[in-house]
């Protein structure tokens, strides 16, 4: 079956820029994360969604950074007034319904440039 | 909150050479723990997790784990490894508070080099 994708693949975006960040999760899974991956470093955590509870957004680094997810589908990062250490490698992944054994599945990723 | 350490930025090994890549954790209790693969070019595979139960887990690409409590470890070993292995690999961990739905914490990564 069809697996978590993102779009685009590759964003260049100028300083100051907003940019808009797409990911469509595994049908039927109900659990939605974005993950940031900055050059040679690992994963950090964004932001949670889960059916519809409030998300979790502990890992949102700014006020600048915003997401949504509309139902139990698509979700939309945010970021507004795009600075350069915002470049990034920014990762989808979804997983079923908490309670039982889960993992995880992750998207190919945005690679985001700011100039 | 959980952290993970990876304390090897770079391993190179030999073609058919056996590989161990460390990772320890920090937390107050038994985390869920995961082992991840990002290839040149890839999204993250998932290589083995473990919840509970046996420490020693079987993973896909004939990779394995061992979970040992008291070292607060959960190293990655193959026991010969094959060019196609060459890639970044990373160590995560989530709490099982929850039912570990939380977002995953990781490691820094260690990129593995094969040696022909």
């Amino acid at each position: 079956g069809a697996g978590v994708s993102q779009s685009p693949s590759n964003k260049v975006t100028e300083k100051g820029k907003d940019v808009e960040l797409r990911c469509d999760p595994i049908s039927g899974h109900t659990a939605l994360y974005w993950y940031r991956q900055r050059l040679g470093q690992g994963l950090e955590f964004l932001i949670y969604f889960q059916g519809n509870s409030a998300p979790d957004k502990s890992g949102l680094p700014s006020d600048r950074f915003s997401a949504e997810r509309t139902g139990e589908s698509v979700s939309t990062l945010t970021i507004q007034r795009t600075q350069q250490e915002d470049s990034a490698v920014y990762l989808c992944a979804s997983s079923s319904l908490p309670g039982t054994v889960y993992e995880q599945y992750f998207g190919p990723g945005t690679r985001l440039t700011v100039t | 909150a959980q952290s993970v350490t990876q304390p090897d930025i770079h391993i190179t090994v030999s073609e058919g050479a056996s590989l161990e890549l460390r990772c320890n954790y920090s937390y107050g209790a038994t985390p869920y723990l995961f082992w991840y693969v990002q290839s040149p070019g890839q999204g993250l595979q998932l290589l083995l997790k473990y919840f509970s139960g046996d420490t020693l887990v079987q993973g896909i690409k004939g990779f394995e784990a061992e979970f040992k409590r008291s070292q607060s470890s959960f190293n990655l070993r193959k026991p010969s490894v094959h060019w196609s292995d060459a890639a970044e690999y990373f160590c995560a961990v989530v709490a099982n508070s929850g039912g570990g739905a939380d977002g995953l914490t990781f490691g820094k990564g260690t990129h593995l080099i094969i040696q022909p």
